[in-house]
């Protein structure tokens, strides 16, 4: 059973260009999430989407937006690079019928580097 | 606004001895609390949850972690530290009023090396 998995691993840009990010859910899972973690912080809540809707948002600009597709995977892209952008971001999941109570999984992560 | 503080960047312990990494709590109402250890360049991986019911919690790992209502503190701790244990380690909460249930809110993590 295949978990969280996200593409790609690593990928270096330019400030000013945009960026997209990707994550397929763990098996059965159809909420999904994007954390952004700069290094030597905690990771940071984004946004997350379930039935294709974004249902909440952190605080984070308009230039980080994002995509749910029918089969759960999602997509994050991210607009006018800034080097503050620079960081790993975690995609995670959880079925939506265990609410609040369940643990999400993350998948290994994105790290971009914006020069 | 939940938050979560974890007042140690780093804990040292030498294996074979207990560990224990703090965790405290800011949060309205009765929190959703969660532990999560970080592998170099790996993702999050769950360890241990709090959501209600007994206040000594076991997790993965032979991980556990008390709950202390009227401390709001979430310790996790673990009675003889492995070498394989060193790692980064999130302590999260979740209000669970929140509607966006995935939300967490993470601490700045702490960094716990067991040495030989």
């Amino acid at each position: 059973d295949a978990g969280v998995t996200q593409s790609p691993t690593h990928l270096i840009k330019t400030r000013g260009q945009q960026v997209t990010l990707r994550c397929s859910p763990k098996s059965g899972h159809d909420t999904v999430s994007w954390y952004q973690q700069a290094l030597g912080q905690g990771p940071q809540f984004i946004f997350q989407y379930y039935e294709e809707e974004e249902r909440q948002r952190g605080n984070f600009p308009d230039r980080f937006s994002g995509h749910q597709f029918p089969n759960y995977s999602s997509e994050l892209n991210v607009n006018a690079l800034l080097l503050g952008d620079s960081a790993l971001y975690l995609c995670a999941s959880s079925p939506q019928d265990r609410g609040r109570t369940g643990e999400l999984f993350f998948g290994e992560g994105s790290r971009l580097t914006v020069l | 606004a939940q938050s979560v503080a974890q007042p140690e960047d780093q804990v040292n312990v030498a294996e074979g001895n207990p560990l224990t990494v703090k965790c405290t709590y800011s949060v309205s109402g009765n929190p959703y609390l969660f532990w999560y250890v970080q592998y170099p360049n790996r993702g999050l991986q769950f360890l241990l949850k709090y959501i209600t019911g007994d206040n000594l919690v076991k997790g993965s790992y032979g991980f556990e972690a008390e709950f202390n209502k009227s401390q709001t503190s979430f310790h996790l701790k673990k009675p003889s530290a492995l070498v394989s244990d060193s790692a980064l380690y999130f302590c999260a909460v979740r209000d669970p009023r929140n509607t966006g249930f995935q939300k967490l809110v993470f601490g700045t993590g702490t960094r716990l090396l067991v040495s030989p």
